[in-house]
């Protein structure tokens, strides 16, 4: 079936560790982004790409990265975890930015991050 | 900037009922409005949208208005049943200068529906 698929779906990591969240998409789709989803605070951007090899950050960047060397992949990277970063982390797409503000996203299933 | 609220949960519910979940936003210029719905273990899905005042989104029983002169979008069924219970969340589109294609959400509302 045709969506942004998210790997893995669980996670525990220790303080220090390093991991890459994976996201994929075949629906080619331009736009991607990574959201980070914590309990009374809604959805808050993290970072996102308007197409392969161009990426930017949102609102709460610091302690991740991302690259796009491919429109179906858009991986996001932790460097060094935090219990600061346990969190539901959600992957989206649309086909372009433009239409991301008009008629929304599609999402992936999440992947659950604990950092002990 | 702009904001969504949405209120508090969760709500309770019977087999049956009426559902209404408020939401009004602050925002500049002209957003996009959305409704997500996030079943238990599951990512969000775009539930319905509108994308200018006045315009209706409906999906599945559900509606709501794009009030402009109330800055609300609240989300609305007329008889909800158990498998309709969820986490909704509020959303609308931040057209401002950053251009990121960012959405804005609301904090979700959790939905419990009793048989």
């Amino acid at each position: 079936n045709a969506g942004v698929t998210q790997t893995p779906k669980f996670q525990v990591l220790k303080t220090g560790q390093s991991m890459t969240l994976q996201c994929a998409q075949d629906m080619n789709h331009e736009y991607m982004s990574w959201y980070r989803q914590d309990p009374g605070m809604g959805l808050r951007l993290i970072h996102y790409s308007v197409g392969a090899g161009i990426t930017d950050q949102g609102e709460v960047p610091n302690g991740y990265n991302v690259s796009r060397s491919t429109t179906e992949d858009f991986p996001l990277r932790l460097l060094s975890a935090a219990p600061s970063q346990t969190s539901v982390y959600f992957c989206a797409s649309s086909a372009s930015r433009d239409r991301a503000t008009i008629y929304g996203y599609t999402f992936g299933s999440g992947t659950r991050l604990t950092v002990v | 900037g702009n904001s969504v609220t949405q209120m508090e949960g969760p709500v309770t519910l019977s087999e049956e009922a009426f559902l209404t979940i408020n939401c009004t936003y602050t925002a500049t210029g002209y957003p996009s409005l959305f409704w997500y719905v996030q079943y238990p273990g599951e990512g969000l899905q775009l539930l319905l949208k509108a994308t200018k005042a006045d315009d209706k989104g409906s999906n599945k029983g559900f509606e709501a208005t794009y009030r402009k002169e109330t800055t609300s979008f609240h989300l609305e069924k007329g008889s909800v049943q158990v498998s309709d219970s969820a986490v909704y969340f509020c959303a609308l589109s931040d057209r401002g200068s950053s251009n990121t294609g960012k959405l804005i959400f609301g904090q979700g509302t959790t939905l419990q529906v009793k048989p």
